[in-house]
């Protein structure tokens, strides 16, 4: 079956160091999302990327639809403590659907 | 603009009592609506999705079924919680571009 590998599970980091996280998938993606849960919320989208080798930012953040369709990255820069919660990668399962990634758990130290 | 409200915002339950959570959304009509339930520590599992009242499709078999009996409200019921029922639900609408918005979750545990 279809899986979204993220890497790394979780990152321990001091405020101000830049982040970096990337997914990856078994099959070829036409779109990705990246999403960021904040403990005990709703995954709030931060980014989406609808074409091969497109970089797209917001702020601090910005994320990069790999080349191969099936992987995709995403960079914080001068992390600061609200950055700290889940990162979701995420991408199109059929008609009406989402397929989530596993996750990266951030904890930024300050 | 979209809202989406869950109730209730936590829960405890006995195994083997009644559940039924309720997502109502403001700010459009006829939406795709989506039940997500996410465990401890971990990711999200879709359990159900809606594209209009009275059409529901399970993702994974589980003693926990969904309907919709109005345009804008899904609901999650299970007749006999299992301590495995336990975990974050979690609705979401689409929205343009691929996209789905998440509402602010309930929290379940059974006991």
């Amino acid at each position: 079956g279809q899986q979204l590998n993220q890497s790394p599970q979780s990152m321990f980091i001091q405020e101000g160091e830049d982040v970096s996280m990337n997914c990856t998938s078994s099959s070829i993606f036409n779109t990705w999302l990246w999403y960021k849960q904040d403990p005990g919320e709703g995954p709030v989208l931060l980014i989406a990327l609808y074409k091969a080798g497109e970089l797209t930012s917001n702020g601090r953040l910005t994320a990069q639809f790999g080349t191969t369709r099936k992987d995709s990255f995403l960079n914080i820069s001068a992390s600061i403590p609200s950055d700290v919660g889940i990162y979701f990668c995420a991408g199109p399962a059929g008609a009406n659907n989402l397929f989530f990634g596993t996750g990266t758990r951030l904890t930024v130290i300050p | 603009s979209q809202t989406i409200h869950q109730w209730p915002a936590t829960l405890v339950q006995p195994v083997g009592s009644p559940l039924s959570l309720e997502c109502t959304v403001e700010g459009t009509s006829n939406p795709n609506l989506y039940w997500y339930r996410q465990a401890a520590g971990r990711g999200l599992q879709l359990l159900f999705y809606s594209v209009g009242i009275g059409q529901i499709s399970s993702e994974v078999p589980q003693n926990l079924s969904a309907s919709r009996p109005q345009d804008r409200q899904f609901i999650l019921s299970s007749k006999k919680l299992l301590l495995s029922d336990s975990g974050f639900y979690l609705c979401a609408l689409d929205r343009a571009w691929e996209t789905q918005y998440f509402g602010p979750g309930t929290r379940l545990l059974v006991l």
